[in-house]
């Protein structure tokens, strides 16, 4: 089975400080896609990051980087100089590439509040 | 523009009766998805087309049915048979591909079943 578990319901950042954000996953297969997606009050999901499991460089898309633990099988998300704008749901999601082809696994998601 | 487009926003029905979702892209992807959101639940995989007139059941398939004439369209039907169709539906569509696509989504529809 493929399972995603975000364990922190909730998190606050002040307004350009640091906060990361925890997915751990699970899946017997050796080759898949990891994203996190942002839900914003508007309800429109966004693509944030993605990464390649087999690619040992964590993927970075300018305020937002990943810290990817293969082994452990983690996948969180940095986010850097936070602003307002962040404040969203945030989702972690497994695309395990066999089994799934491009269906993806979600996370419960990450109420991100950002305080000014 | 590109992209997804699903109406109605919002959505009202009495119990019993069947109700259809629109989702219509034309970002000229081969693969369309349909989810269910709920408080706490994330998103939940009810079915996906990767070609036209193809269509493969989900997670939670039960009480819902698809159909893909066209390339652009993927409505999604609750029927009454599904026991708890309140929730947040999210169409998406992808390039079909081997994985790793990123995979666009509609602004969604609230379906509220009373």
């Amino acid at each position: 089975a493929q399972t995603v578990t975000q364990s922190q319901p909730e998190m606050s950042v002040q307004e350009a400080e640091t906060v990361t954000l925890s997915c751990t996953y699970d899946t017997s297969e050796s080759d898949y896609y990891l994203f996190w997606y942002k839900q914003p009050p508007s309800r429109q999901m966004i693509l944030v990051i993605r990464q390649e499991a087999y690619k040992q460089q964590n993927a970075t898309e300018n305020r937002f980087s990943v810290n990817f633990q293969k082994a452990a099988k983690s996948f969180s998300l940095k986010i850097s100089d936070s602003q307002l704008g962040d404040a969203a749901m945030y989702f972690c999601a497994l695309n395990p590439l066999v089994e799934y082809g491009n269906k993806l696994v979600f996370g419960a998601g990450t109420i991100l509040r950002v305080k000014s | 523009d590109g992209g997804i487009t699903q109406s109605p926003k919002y959505l009202f029905r009495k119990e019993g009766q069947n109700v259809t979702l629109s989702c219509e892209q034309n970002l000229n992807h081969d693969a369309m998805y349909w989810y269910r959101q709920d408080p706490g639940q994330g998103l939940r995989l009810i079915y996906y087309s990767q070609i036209v007139n193809d269509f493969q059941k989900g997670d939670i398939a039960e009480g819902y049915s698809v159909s893909r004439e066209k390339k652009e369209s993927f409505p999604l039907t609750v029927t009454s048979a599904q026991k708890n169709p309140t929730a947040f539906y999210l169409c998406a569509s992808s390039i079909l591909g081997t994985g790793g696509a990123e995979q666009y989504f509609g602004p969604g529809t609230r379906l509220t079943v009373t």
